[in-house]
């Protein structure tokens, strides 16, 4: 069973802030909010994650809706490197030790 | 610090072969998890080794055995290798995934084809 919800693709110009949903509307108090991608037959990258407040840090920022039941990704200031599958989860952090992602978005950043 | 790393990068063999690939983890994680990522079955887990002892595993057959070294470097081996074992296989290293906030980290992945 999905527990995330994301579009299929999106398109970003390079420069641009890059905004990428997540829909999340059955998670539990106890889930995180994990982004990792994943760049053409690379490992998967992990990006951020958050429970409740909005993160930062030195590649994106977490934006979750008050209500947890959504969240945004973003990419301040996207580059031709940042084209990619990014992959949007929930997990319980104690005793969630395998991953599992969907289909993911792929992004991808035009000149 | 120095990321994940596995080897070999690539790997070609043919079918009934077995093959051995080999990850390092992050200095200071313990953990070390095992994933088959295919086009078809999305990212799939194999199973997870913790301070040299197998602490998960996922839903694969016997074929596919590990083990985890004090170093905590480890190893996947699969036997009798089948066409549809081609894969990249990757391996993800954590102080300890089953530790609150904890983060799997991966490395490049080991292509494998079975010809």
């Amino acid at each position: 069973d999905a527990k995330t919800t994301q579009p299929t693709s999106m398109d970003c110009a390079e420069g641009r802030a890059a905004n990428l949903p997540c829909n999340h509307s059955t998670i539990s108090g106890n889930e995180y909010v994990y982004w990792y991608r994943q760049i053409h037959s690379q490992g998967p990258q992990y990006i951020i994650h958050g429970l409740k407040n909005n993160e930062t840090n030195e590649m994106a920022s977490l934006i979750i809706t008050e209500d947890r039941k959504s969240s945004t990704l973003i990419l301040p200031h996207a580059t031709l490197r940042d084209t990619a599958v990014y992959y949007c989860i929930v997990r319980v952090a104690l005793n969630d030790y395998k991953l599992s992602f969907g289909a993911g978005t792929t992004v991808t950043v035009r000149a | 610090k120095a990321g994940v790393t596995q080897t070999p990068r690539y790997l070609i063999k043919t079918r009934g072969q077995q093959v051995t690939l080999s990850c390092s983890p992050i200095s200071g994680h313990r953990s070390v998890s095992w994933y088959q990522q295919t086009p078809g079955q999305g990212l799939q887990f194999l199973f997870e080794y913790f301070s040299e002892t197998q602490r998960n595993k996922g839903n694969f057959p016997g074929r596919f055995s590990g083990r985890q070294f004090s170093n905590s470097r480890s190893e996947m081996n699969v036997s009798t290798l089948e066409l549809g074992d081609s894969a990249l296989y990757l391996c993800a290293s954590s102080t300890n995934p089953q530790g609150p906030t904890d983060t799997q980290y991966f490395g490049p992945g080991t292509r494998l084809t079975v010809l």
